[in-house]
């Protein structure tokens, strides 16, 4: 079981916007920063969202992150079949002095 | 250019151990604050964290797996080094490594990983 919990799946319509939820805990989420990456099936993962809500250079803005409390949401609009993939949250957690990932959600556009 | 490449056998027999080496350019592990880490993805599961390495030396380790890894670098040669003792079918994965730009940060340049494989 992953310290994060993510939920398994979701879908959405191309255009649409779906959002994917990580759960965790004061020591990770709840005082550290949230990461997210998309990882395709034998490719290397793909940093989206850095630091709760900041995206790296050349991810474009209908990626957006965001934090509150404990939990972190990752929120993709304007859908396009090119986002099905797997996607997963990440955080340091002081209590293990390590990083802890969420099971990850696969990302399914209809 | 920051790229990361993981080497090692792609077959190991259980009980044995596994070596994989980390080489990387376009940055220095001496930074203060750079470290690198270990990931990996058994086949259909999730990404597991394994270990980490800091630009003082300092480790960190999964605290499921502490008992078998031992991370270590050489700075001179850009290289990361992972062992893991003992292995077991469970452990067939693909092994990432990945770079933090600062402990308790985010991973933000991946390797393409290794394919390890446990079996008789």
């Amino acid at each position: 079981q992953s310290v994060l919990t993510q939920p398994p799946s979701v879908s959405a319509a191309p255009g649409q916007t779906v959002t994917i939820s990580c759960s965790g805990r004061s020591s990770n989420i709840g005082n550290n920063h949230v990461s997210w990456y998309q990882h395709l099936p034998g490719t290397a993962p793909t940093l989206l969202i850095y630091d709760n809500n900041n995206r790296p250079s050349g991810i474009p803005d209908r990626i957006s992150g965001s934090k509150s409390g404990t939990s972190a949401t990752l929120a993709i609009s304007g859908l396009q079949t090119g986002d099905e993939a797997d996607y997963y949250c990440a955080a340091w957690d002081s209590s293990l002095s390590g990083v802890v990932f969420g099971g990850g959600t696969k990302l399914t556009v209809l | 250019q920051v790229t990361l490449r993981e080497s090692g056998p792609a077959l190991v027999k259980p009980t044995q151990a596994l070596t994989l080496t980390c080489t990387f350019s376009g940055f220095s592990l001496s930074t203060s604050g750079m470290c690198l880490t270990w990931v990996r993805q058994p086949p259909g599961k999730a990404l597991e964290w394994l270990a980490l390495i800091d630009w003082e030396g300092d480790t960190y380790y999964s605290t499921s797996l502490k008992t078998r890894l031992t991370i270590s670098k050489d700075t001179s040669k850009d290289q990361v080094v992972l062992t893991m003792t003992n292995m077991d079918p469970v452990d067939t994965a693909t092994y990432f490594c990945a770079r933090i730009p600062n402990v308790g940060n985010y991973l933000d340049y991946w390797g393409q990983g290794t394919l390890v494989t446990v079996s008789s």
